[in-house]
């Protein structure tokens, strides 16, 4: 399985402030995905991230504010930017897991990054 | 629009019972359902998943059952032990339709007394 690392583990910043979150892959990997998970609700998925072309973004996020870079196959960065207590959430990046039998259509999901907006 | 809906927010069950976690849907272009657990500050790892051509999955103490017509999913855990207590997240994904992406339900946290 694939080894996936968030920075930073957990922040709490000031509105208005924007902070990138890092995501570390071990392999090489096509596509990286981007999800929040708001308190008490389920993971939604920001954006796809494919290397050498933009983002796609999920109806109701826009890169403005959540912009994403994906400079090569292992590495990518979710910004959240003028950020407000709204923002508050869990960011977690994954990866496609193998396409063997019984697996297709899996991910494997980073650590998280736990943000606190006051 | 939640199109993937677990309507449990919580579950406790005693160790060597059976835990029964359910989830609905709406979406019919999904073809692929997968189960997650969570632990608190990690993120979800994958347990176990279902093509919509099955009606049932089974690995070890897990056992996913699905159900076309009442578009419905159930994960059994038997035995339950206390290690299994987690949060359970059920996902869906149109493989073929919508690029795979996972749409999740807002899980199910499940509770194993010894």
């Amino acid at each position: 399985s694939a080894v996936i690392s968030q920075k930073p583990s957990r922040d709490i910043c000031q509105r208005g402030t924007s902070l990138t979150i890092q995501c570390q892959v071990d392999s090489q990997v096509t596509m990286m995905f981007w999800y929040r998970q708001q308190p008490g609700q389920s993971l939604t998925l920001i954006a796809t991230a494919n290397q050498g072309s933009e983002a796609t973004y999920e109806s109701g996020f826009v890169i403005d504010k959540f912009p994403i870079s994906r400079p090569n196959l292992t590495f990518s960065t979710l910004t959240v930017s003028n950020m407000s207590p709204e923002d508050s959430s869990i960011y977690l990046c994954s990866v496609p897991g193998p396409r063997g039998r019984g697996r297709l259509g899996t991910q494997y999901f980073g650590p998280g990054t736990r943000l606190l907006v006051l | 629009d939640q199109q993937v809906k677990q309507n449990s927010p919580s579950l406790s069950v005693q160790e060597g019972r059976i835990s029964i976690l359910n989830c609905d849907y709406t979406n019919s272009m999904f073809d692929y359902f997968l189960w997650y657990k969570k632990y608190p500050a990690e993120g979800p790892t994958f347990l176990i998943s279902i093509s919509s051509i099955k009606d049932k999955n089974e690995d070890g103490r897990f056992t996913v059952f699905l159900n076309k017509s009442a578009k419905h999913l159930s994960l059994h855990i038997v035995p339950s032990q206390p290690g299994d207590s987690a949060v359970y997240f059920c996902a869906a994904s149109a493989l073929y339709n919508q690029g795979g992406k996972l749409i999740f339900g807002q899980g199910t946290e499940l509770s194993v007394k010894p």
